[in-house]
């Protein structure tokens, strides 16, 4: 059982909007950051999205995070084939003093 | 560029141990933390902890503590995660990383699996 809950799994068709969603508590996301990574298996993971809403270089602005108290989201615009992978958000949990993924959301493309 | 490049992959027995190596180059060595991400067979990603390039201090997550070993040989800019008394619930994946920032790793090894069976 992960601290971070995230469904798992989602889809959606090419070219439509599609929210992934990632809930924690006051000791993780509601006192830190949030990243979100992509995970193709077989692949080495990729950041995606760092300290809530940025993007590093190289990830499409269809990527985009946000946080609202407790609670995460990564939207992906203009779904694309090549988004079919599994997502995983990440934050600092303050009373495990420890890093802590989600169970991640696997994204299918329709 | 900036590359992270691990050992390949092992089938160890139970209570045998085991040693990655995450060998980096294209930046400096001591400017990023190393970290070490797990991920089980069916199961998701899993922060083990990190290690500070510029002290060699560990830092380990919770269940990663007793059998599991982070260190650093500097002068061939490389981290290690050392396994020891093995059982079969250390079959994974393992991906060493660089951060940037806590938990916000931009560069990432291409993995190593890690089998242990009978």
């Amino acid at each position: 059982q992960s601290v971070l809950t995230q469904p798992p799994s989602a889809s959606g068709t090419p070219g439509q909007r599609v929210t992934l969603s990632c809930s924690g508590s006051s000791s993780n996301i509601g006192s830190h950051v949030v990243n979100w990574y992509q995970h193709v298996p077989g692949t080495a993971p990729r950041l995606l999205i760092y300290n809530n809403s940025q993007r590093p270089s190289g990830v499409p602005d269809r990527f985009s995070g946000s946080k609202s108290g407790s609670s995460a989201s990564l939207a992906i615009s203009g779904l694309q084939s090549e988004d079919e992978a599994d997502y995983y958000c990440v934050a600092w949990d303050a009373s495990l003093v420890s890093g802590v993924f989600g169970g991640g959301t696997k994204l299918t493309v329709l | 560029q900036v590359q992270l490049v691990q050992s390949g992959s092992e089938l160890k027995k139970p209570g045998a141990s085991v040693m990655i190596s995450c060998a980096t180059s294209g930046y400096r060595f001591t400017s990023h933390s190393l970290n070490w991400v797990r991920q089980a067979p069916g199961q998701g990603l899993e922060w083990m902890g990190y290690i500070n390039t510029i002290t060699g201090n560990p830092t380990y997550a919770q269940g990663f503590t007793g059998r599991f070993v982070l260190s650093l040989d500097t002068s061939v800019n490389t981290a290690y995660l050392q396994i020891t008394d093995l059982e079969a619930a250390d079959t994974a994946m393992y991906y060493c990383a660089r951060d940037l920032q806590q938990l916000v790793f931009d560069h990432w090894g291409q993995g190593t699996l890690i089998t242990v069976s009978s």
